[in-house]
């Protein structure tokens, strides 16, 4: 049960795009379209921002967006907004019925 | 509205046991799995513990796995988190998470409860 491998921190200015890659293996990432991002901010729990690779839930802005190639996943934040700076982490099921979170990525909007 | 509230957390000295709750509220409960996940101070998020919703299918990390014990009580709309054996790398905050119906994600999250395991 090997954390999902996820940049330690990304930015970008307002209204640019960035993308953060969540690598795993074929046991997890690459074995299943069950892989989801979390948006956290300080001090708060965590709030679903993609399921299942590429689905956003009702409320989750269309700048969210997600994809997967392989073992790596990535979502990917375009038009950065002063309030997308938080934590992001991505998670997957397993072959094991397990879930698997990644290390994080503090996303800094400069 | 969905809402999920933790309570239990406590600071314990190591080898002790703590029991934690999650009152759910706002969705039929005992339709859908519900997740455990912890967060050491600074640190990221650590999957803990799944259990369905019949609580027939119960899922560990290797980390907990033997000492930990998941658990549900329909008729309260609770869930448990028994922790026995505890250690310093224990010390969390603990969330419950509900279950995205068939995305095996977590949709709905509590704000947490914080466990401290020192002597």
């Amino acid at each position: 049960q090997s954390a999902l491998t996820q940049p330690a921190s990304v930015s970008g200015s307002p209204g640019q795009s960035i993308t953060i890659s969540c690598t795993g293996t074929s046991s997890d990432v690459g074995g299943y379209n069950y892989v989801s991002w979390y948006q956290q901010h300080p001090g708060k729990a965590p709030k679903l921002m993609i399921y299942e690779v590429s689905n956003r839930p009702s409320g989750v802005p269309d700048r969210f967006s997600g994809s997967k190639s392989g073992n790596t996943a990535s979502l990917t934040i375009s038009g950065l907004l002063a309030e997308d700076e938080a934590d992001y982490y991505c998670n997957s099921y397993t072959s094991s019925s397990t879930w698997v979170f990644g290390g994080g990525t503090k996303l800094t909007v400069l | 509205q969905v809402q999920l509230v933790e309570s239990g957390g406590d600071m314990v000295q190591p080898g002790r046991s703590l029991r934690l709750s999650c009152a759910a509220s706002g969705f039929t409960f005992s339709s859908y799995g519900m997740h455990w996940v912890r967060q050491a101070p600074g640190k990221g998020l650590e999957w803990v513990a799944f259990i369905s919703s019949d609580g027939s299918k119960k899922y560990y990390a290797d980390s907990v796995k033997g000492r930990f014990t998941i658990s549900r009580d329909k008729s309260k709309n609770t869930l448990y988190l028994q922790m026995n054996s505890l250690r310093a790398d224990d010390t969390a905050v603990y969330y419950c998470a509900k279950d995205f119906d068939a995305s095996w994600c977590l949709d709905y999250w509590g704000q947490g409860t914080l466990v401290t395991v020192s002597s």
